[in-house]
């Protein structure tokens, strides 16, 4: 079965560094989605992307945070300036038609992030 | 912001008993609802669906139970086994995205 893949598994870095978080999503889904889970919390939505643009965005992803599809195949999540909280797991999802077509997410597995 | 609330954070069940999971919302105007599960160290993986037009849907030992005018969903987990001790989220979808509950950690005692 496809999955979402995501890579780094673990990215450990210095306060007021940047960091690039890389998913594979499935091949055939249009939608992609970041999400960040802090230890023990809930599941936080930071942005969706449909057709090389942001369809919606939180709160959370502030002027920080951007995304990009360098490719045919690769969606990043890029953190220019890392803070102490940023610390989480960061996880990537997909699904094939968004909202309009009630399709699940399909999620990759996650990059535990830590800020030091 | 609550708008998908999970309220008991955990529950324990003896094995080949039912689980039963609640989450209620707020937004009558969410019409898709899912369940997943999470394991430690993984992401959530999908496990049932329901949209409102249904009160239903059911698939293999999960049926996922919805009440609108209560604004309430369930989950039941028939019979139970010790692999599904996990952390179940429900979620909804809005606009453009998908908004999940806190979670309730299952635990299936053999």
């Amino acid at each position: 079965e496809p999955e979402v893949t995501q890579t780094p598994s673990h990215q450990v870095t210095q306060m007021g560094q940047e960091v690039i978080l890389r998913c594979v999503p499935i091949s055939n889904h249009l939608y992609f989605y970041w999400y960040r889970q802090i230890l023990g919390q809930k599941v936080e939505f930071l942005v969706s992307f449909y057709n090389n643009e942001i369809s919606e965005k939180s709160e959370i992803f502030d002027d920080q945070f951007s995304v990009e599809r360098p490719d045919g195949s690769n969606f990043t999540l890029k953190i220019r300036s890392t803070k102490l909280e940023d610390s989480a797991m960061y996880f990537c999802a997909s699904n094939i038609g968004g909202q309009a077509y009630n399709s699940p997410l399909h999620f990759g597995n996650g990059t535990r992030l830590t800020v030091t | 912001d609550q708008q998908v609330k999970q309220n008991s954070p955990s529950l324990s069940v003896q094995e080949g008993r039912i689980s039963i999971l609640n989450c209620d919302y707020t937004n009558s105007m969410f019409d898709y609802f899912l369940w997943y599960k999470k394991y430690p160290a993984e992401g959530p993986t999908f496990l049932i669906s329901i949209s409102s037009i249904k009160d239903k849907n059911e698939d293999g030992r999960f049926t996922v139970f919805l009440n609108k005018s209560a604004k309430h969903l369930s989950l039941h987990i028939v019979p139970s086994q010790p692999g599904d001790s996990a952390v179940y989220f429900c979620a909804t979808s809005g606009t453009y995205k998908y908004i999940f509950g806190t979670g309730t950690r299952l635990k299936v005692l053999a």
